[in-house]
């Protein structure tokens, strides 16, 4: 059963629009939340994160949003580019005492029509 | 810092051929990660090791599979004898100690096994 879902495979935005790609999780024992970039041939690269004790972190052109109510996590990218065209992973993990394995969702495939 | 390392980049291969994966990650790492990545079931985590000894292995999907750590600077993942279902993109990630740290991905190995 996943427990990082991306239900959306693609999402098509207009350059200098909003993008916005959502991530549901199912275990609350999550608290830290991670967003992925991926380009064809090249490996996954850390974009930015939060933890639960924040509901929004941002860094320039991005913004996470973290609901734990809703166990519900969104990417904001505002103003979107063409180079922003990739792969989206949204991951988390649990607390223990030390690291634990991210566990990822399946992707969201971002086109910037220029 | 080179990053992760991984080689090789691409790999065909003949159903029932034995294939080794290397991984060599970032100098300092104390976690070393083995995810696969397919179409149907996104990155999956098959095995996690903290320095050079493997924690959780119960992604490993077959006893086909085996991975080895037997220095901090080297990874090995084997699949003896492999099968087309095993054609995917296989990445390594390190990072270091920590609750709230990310993890650096090497650019993936290809496998075909036709």
């Amino acid at each position: 059963d996943q427990q990082v879902k991306q239900n959306s495979p693609s999402l098509s935005v207009q350059e200098g629009r909003i993008s916005i790609l959502n991530c549901d999780y199912t275990n609350s024992m999550f608290d830290y939340f991670l967003w992925y970039k991926k380009y064809p041939a090249e490996g996954p690269t850390f974009l930015i994160s939060i933890s639960s004790i924040k509901d929004k972190n941002e860094d320039g052109r991005f913004t996470v949003f973290l609901n734990k109510s809703a166990k519900h996590l969104s990417l904001h990218i505002v103003p979107s580019q063409p180079g922003d065209s990739a792969v989206y992973f949204c991951a988390a993990s649990v607390p223990q005492s030390g690291n634990t394995p991210l566990v990822f969702g399946k992707g969201t495939r971002l086109s910037v029509i220029a | 810092d080179a990053g992760v390392i991984q080689s090789p980049r691409h790999e065909v291969t003949e159903m029932g051929q034995e294939v080794t994966l290397r991984c060599k990650p970032i100098s300092g790492h104390d976690y070393l990660f083995w995810y696969r990545q397919t179409m149907m079931r996104g990155l999956e985590l098959l095995i996690y090791f903290n320095n050079n000894v493997p924690i959780d292995d119960s992604g490993m999907p077959e006893d086909r599979f085996s991975a080895k750590m037997p220095n901090a600077s080297f990874s090995t993942l084997k699949i003896q004898p492999s099968e087309p279902r095993d054609s995917a993109v296989y990445f390594c990630a390190s990072s270091l100690w920590g609750r709230y740290t990310e993890a650096f991905f090497g650019q993936g190995t290809r496998l075909t096994v036709v």
